[in-house]
């Protein structure tokens, strides 16, 4: 298996612009979520989906964030209009509903808001 | 709510020697899992080991084990004969069932250097 998927890996932008990140969670898992890594804040949860639906989005941090899962193998984090506090490391990671209970996360995207 | 708290935000050690990272993490519940990842350079995610609440036994993973301590709330790793690759950012992770909501909390992390 190819492992969670993400593009793109860096993505540079002006503060105002839309930017979409994009995330294809491993086959057959269950379960997509999408972290958010900052020094000052770390590792921090923005939004889960089991089974294509939003579960849990209390992470997300406001409006302009917005994130949807279309179908079992594809999702977009979305923020518009983007700021530079937007700076960060976007993970995307899977899990299927049972078994080692393993998140496996793809390898980040460094979004810089300039 | 669960917090993680690693208090250590550096660590050094030798290579060859032995080395433990601490975790601490506050919850009300029984059931849930502890996890230790390691963050290259690279950012890349990688799962070191993992630990059942609900097991006695401390996990161990070749030159990684842990030091479980259900009541004092604390998840420590020892890394034993340190390899130059052992450098990385290591983050201890609480997650409670999938059932409950299977999110990721993570401590503030641990940075490791190991020193040829």
């Amino acid at each position: 298996d190819a492992g969670v998927i993400q593009s793109p890996r860096h993505e540079v932008t002006e503060m105002g612009q839309e930017v979409t990140l994009r995330c294809k969670p491993i086959s057959g898992h269950d379960y997509l979520f999408w972290y958010r890594q900052t020094m000052m804040r770390g590792l921090e949860l923005l939004i889960y989906f089991n089974n294509n639906v939003p579960i849990d989005d209390s992470g997300m941090p406001e409006d302009r964030f917005s994130a949807k899962m279309p179908n079992a193998s594809f999702s977009t984090l979305k923020i518009q209009p983007s700021e530079p506090r937007d700076s960060a490391v976007y993970f995307c990671a899977s899990n299927r509903a049972s078994g080692s209970n393993e998140q496996f996360f793809g390898p980040g995207t460094r979004l810089t808001v300039l | 709510a669960q917090t993680v708290t690693q208090s250590q935000p550096e660590m050094s050690v030798q290579e060859a020697e032995t080395v433990t990272l601490s975790c601490t993490y506050d919850t009300s519940e029984s059931d849930y899992y502890l996890f230790w990842y390691k963050q290259p350079p690279s950012r890349q995610m990688i799962l070191v080991i993992r630990q059942e609440a609900y097991k006695q036994q401390n996990a161990t993973e070749n030159r990684f084990s842990v030091n479980f301590q259900k009541a004092a709330k604390s998840f420590s790793l020892k890394i034993s004969d340190s390899q130059l690759g052992d450098a990385a950012m290591y983050f201890c992770a609480y997650r409670r069932p999938l059932s409950q909501g299977g999110k990721l909390i993570f401590g503030q992390g641990t940075e490791l250097s190991v020193k040829p």
